[in-house]
């Protein structure tokens, strides 16, 4: 089955640790994307990637790095940096352009808590 | 700068009755716009989206939504809620071009109870 998988599903992390959250798909999509939920807010952009080595900041990129080695994988690292890292983070991917538009598909999200 | 206002953020309806919520975007273009809906705990389900044409479309799970350019609105709408609707619902407005391509932004969501 085609689709976008998210690991962990919970994530517990030490204040002042770096931690990586891992994001795979298997649409053969060429965008990915990587968000952060919390209650109230809605999703807000952390950053985002068209194609392959290459990648933007969204809105709310600082404490946070990303890599775009293969067109699979888009892990996303929360660094120390983060200064309020609790939330529940979703990946997402799209095929940008043509009929389809923008649509984006959703994993199921990886929650992440700051001890 | 694209934007999405959902001016409910919580909604209770009996189980059975007709069901609306709203959304109100800007954008400098024409939109693609989007609603999507998510469980708790869960990612994210596309219900249905607008490009072009028809202003009325369908989705999935009995759900419509119109747009209306004259109002900036994108409002979903169901005839009869049904206890699994319970979950939040995001309205979201897509860039079709230039440096945002690719790009959604999100409303705040909806949440929505369903009373028995």
């Amino acid at each position: 089955d085609g689709g976008i998988t998210q690991s962990p599903k919970y994530l517990f992390r030490k204040e002042g640790q770096n931690v990586t959250l891992s994001c795979e798909q298997n649409l053969n999509h060429d965008a990915m994307y990587w968000y952060r939920q919390d209650p109230g807010q809605g999703l807000r952009l952390i950053y985002y990637s068209q194609i392959v080595n290459d990648f933007q900041k969204g809105d709310i990129a600082e404490g946070y790095s990303v890599s775009r080695e293969k067109k699979e994988s888009f892990p996303l690292t929360v660094t120390s940096a983060q200064k309020n890292p609790t939330a529940f983070y979703l990946c997402a991917s799209s095929i940008p352009g043509g009929r389809g538009g923008n649509e984006q598909f959703f994993g199921p999200g990886t929650r992440l808590t700051v001890l | 700068a694209q934007s999405v206002t959902q001016p409910d953020i919580h909604i209770t309806v009996s189980e059975g009755a007709s069901l609306e919520l709203r959304c109100n975007y800007s954008y400098g273009a024409t939109p693609y716009l989007f609603w999507y809906v998510q469980s708790p705990g869960q990612g994210l389900q596309l219900l249905l989206k607008y490009f072009s044409g028809d202003t009325l479309v369908q989705g999935i799970k009995g759900f419509e939504a119109e747009f209306k350019r004259s109002q900036s609105s994108f409002n979903l709408r169901k005839p009869s809620v049904h206890w699994s609707d319970a979950a939040e619902y995001f309205c979201a407005v897509g860039s079709a071009g230039g440096t945002s391509y690719g790009k959604l932004t999100f409303g705040q969501g909806t949440i929505l109870t369903v009373h028995p």
